[in-house]
């Protein structure tokens, strides 16, 4: 059975005050893995795809990393404006259906 | 480009009562997924749509029914709602085939049950 687990579930920070999600992932044939930004009261919204170990991606004070049996999500000197929860998912090959861990609740205070 | 829209935004029923969440996509997508979201407890799939006319069970079906009524709309509804369907729904599309691609998520629908 496929299975994602996000830590810490829940972390705060100060704003500039550099840190990591963790993302690890038991599946059988990675296909993809997603991370997600959540905000309060609305949908996902979807941020990278990475889908081989050693991968990197980056988008502002974002970068995303993959290995074998985990990811990363570096925020980099966060911004109030970066609090969110933070989802992250797989998909095995031949499947139609990603798998989602719980997510980590993100808040930078100013 | 609307993306994923959802209606409606908020419901309030009684137990027992009947109502039909309306999802459709512009993207062109194939694949289409309801989901429900409850503290603690992650997102759900509870139907999901591979590509217009068919439809499967995911997690947590029971007590609802989808239909996928084009390529663009794909519907859940609930027959006799419970408390326990308290939750925000999210209807979610994707371009799925031989690549992964990333799912894109409607507002959400917040339903309490009473």
């Amino acid at each position: 059975e496929d299975q994602v687990t996000q830590s810490p579930e829940a972390l705060r920070l100060q704003e500039g005050e550099s840190s990591s999600l963790n993302c690890s992932y038991t599946v059988s044939g990675l296909r993809g893995l997603f991370w997600y930004r959540q905000d309060p009261g609305k949908g996902p919204e979807f941020l990278f795809t990475l889908y081989s170990a050693g991968e990197e991606k980056e988008k502002e004070r974002l970068k995303a990393t993959l290995t074998k049996k985990e990811s990363f999500l570096h925020i980099t000197a966060p911004k109030p404006e970066d609090s969110a929860t933070y989802l992250c998912a797989v998909q095995a090959g031949g499947s139609y259906i990603p798998t989602f861990g719980r997510g980590t609740s993100l808040i930078v205070h100013p | 480009n609307a993306g994923v829209t959802q209606t409606p935004k908020f419901q309030v029923l009684k137990t027992g009562q009947s109502m039909t969440l309306q999802c459709a996509q512009d993207m062109n997508h194939n694949s289409m997924y309801w989901y429900r979201q409850d503290p603690g407890m992650g997102l759900r799939l509870i139907y999901y749509s591979a590509s217009e006319g068919t439809t499967d069970k995911g997690e947590v079906p029971n007590g609802y029914n989808v239909s996928r009524l084009n390529k663009r709309e794909f519907s859940l509804r609930l027959e006799s709602a419970a408390p326990s369907q308290t939750s925000v729904y999210f209807c979610a599309s994707t371009d799925a085939g031989t690549t992964y691609y990333e799912q894109y998520f409607g507002p959400g629908t917040r339903l309490t049950v009473t």
